[in-house]
């Protein structure tokens, strides 16, 4: 498996807290991505990175932030919970040259 | 903009035997890539097979192979000799090559294999 982690697993938290979703890959990646998908569906991207310093939003409207203060972290923020953030978190990075996005584990978020 | 149509929401097919996923794309652009992922319950995406759009040869990758038909936007895959931990979800994905580079998803293939 490829060395992306992704905390905590599972998240339920109520409605109105802050929480920060964590990544972090050892692979020197450039390129990281974090992609929503509710169950059963398809991914869609809601923020992108293409190395320190850059931070772009995807094609999915989200209300999260992220920051890539460092290559192998990037971390994603909501400051105020909602039930419609219930979903699963993917995120994922890519070397610069290479073909092949490696994801994480996910994290699971119920908000109630 | 570039979309990803699969088709077949849910499929199965008995150990051993072999299965087809189909998926489409619409795509303006020339070169690009495409992808297919798995996704095992509870566990990590993993990449399965990828196909340069400018390559005519078909990717194969042990018992997975591709059907790249450029002209008709079709990237199938076919899955030979199913083993039950070939159950997961199937994503088909498209990238264009140069640009912002991002994955486009289609909606997933559910495959449950029958012993």
């Amino acid at each position: 498996e490829a060395d992306i982690y992704q905390t905590p697993r599972y998240l339920v938290i109520g409605t109105g807290k802050k929480i920060t979703l964590e990544c972090s890959q050892t692979m020197g990646h450039d390129k990281m991505y974090w992609y929503q998908q509710d169950p059963g569906m398809e991914l869609h991207l809601i923020h992108y990175s293409y190395g320190v310093n850059s931070t772009e939003k995807g094609d999915l409207s989200s209300e999260s932030t992220v920051s890539r203060i460092r290559t192998e972290h990037f971390p994603l923020t909501l400051e105020s919970a909602r039930p419609s953030h219930t979903s699963q978190y993917l995120c994922a990075s890519r070397a610069g040259t290479g073909y092949e996005q490696y994801f994480g584990p996910g994290t699971r978020l119920t908000v109630t | 903009a570039q979309t990803v149509t699969q088709s077949q929401p849910e499929m199965s097919v008995q150990e051993a035997e072999t299965v087809t996923l189909s998926c489409t794309y619409d795509t303006s652009e020339s070169d690009y890539y495409l992808f297919w992922y798995k996704q095992p319950p509870s566990r990590q995406m993993i990449l399965v097979i990828r196909q340069e759009a400018y390559k005519q040869q078909n990717a194969t990758e042990n018992r997975f192979s591709v059907n790249f038909q450029k002209a008709a936007k079709s990237f199938s895959l076919k899955i030979s000799d199913s083993q039950l931990g070939d159950a997961a979800m199937y994503f088909c994905a498209y990238r264009r090559r140069g640009g912002s580079e991002k994955l486009v998803f289609g909606k997933g293939t559910k495959l449950t294999v029958n012993p």
